[in-house]
């Protein structure tokens, strides 16, 4: 079945710093690959949508300059959390669509925990 | 956009009993229904989905109604079993943006205690 991987899987830094998420098709092409934000018990909140080759489109309310979306290949997008500040802490999880699948199915990554200190 | 409501937040049932969760949607040109099972600090896993042009699909003890005149779908879990606790995610599949994006818009979830 599809894969998507993510690295790391968890990472801590310190307020200020940049950290950078990897999101991976292992088997697949994916032409579009979807950023979501979860906090504690709530639900997966859309960030951005990166395709492949061209600018992501982020939702309202999510700050461009500061989530960093790279989609260079079908198979790699990555986030890049600038000057990370503690409420940026967070479960972050990408998924990827099939390029393959003619419908609308996506595969979701294992997820990055953040910790800002 | 697209709105997705869910009920109910939290759902307690003994070991063997039914759960049903249900959504709503608003926007009548989605036709793309996905069902996730999430467990704590885990991804979300696609458990059963079902399209638009389907009333109903079974997968063993899983099954997923769609009523698009209610602009309504449910999960049905029968003889639940203490490995079926999770929250539980409906999502939707509004309008095709001409971006390909085929964005999906979650429900806020469901969180199922299966009681032994």
């Amino acid at each position: 079945g599809a894969v998507v991987s993510q690295h790391p899987s968890r990472v801590i830094c310190k307020s200020g710093t940049s950290v950078k998420i990897e999101c991976r098709s292992l088997d697949f092409q994916a032409t579009t690959m979807f950023w979501y934000r979860q906090f504690p018990k709530q639900s997966l909140m859309l960030m951005a949508t990166s395709n492949e080759g061209s600018k992501a489109t982020y939702e309202q309310g999510v700050e461009k300059d500061k989530f960093l979306i790279n989609h260079a290949s079908l198979t790699l997008s990555t986030l890049t959390v600038t000057s990370a500040h503690p409420e940026d802490s967070s479960f972050y999880i990408c998924s990827a669509r099939d390029r393959g699948n003619s419908y609308n199915e996506q595969f979701f990554g294992p997820g990055t925990r953040l910790t800002v200190l | 956009g697209e709105n997705v409501e869910q009920h109910p937040s939290t759902l307690s049932v003994q070991e063997g009993d039914s759960a049903v969760i249900k959504c709503t949607y608003s926007d009548s040109a989605s036709n793309y229904f996905p069902w996730y099972k999430q467990e704590l600090g885990k991804r979300p896993q696609l458990i059963i989905d079902i399209r638009s042009n389907v009333g109903e699909k079974k997968d063993q003890r899983i099954a997923v109604t769609l009523n698009k005149t209610a602009k309504h779908f449910s999960l049905h879990i029968t003889e639940t079993q203490p490995e079926d606790s999770a929250v539980y995610f409906c999502a939707a599949r509004g309008l095709y943006s001409g971006a390909g994006s085929y964005q999906l818009t979650f429900g806020k979830g469901t969180k199922l205690s299966v009681i032994p």
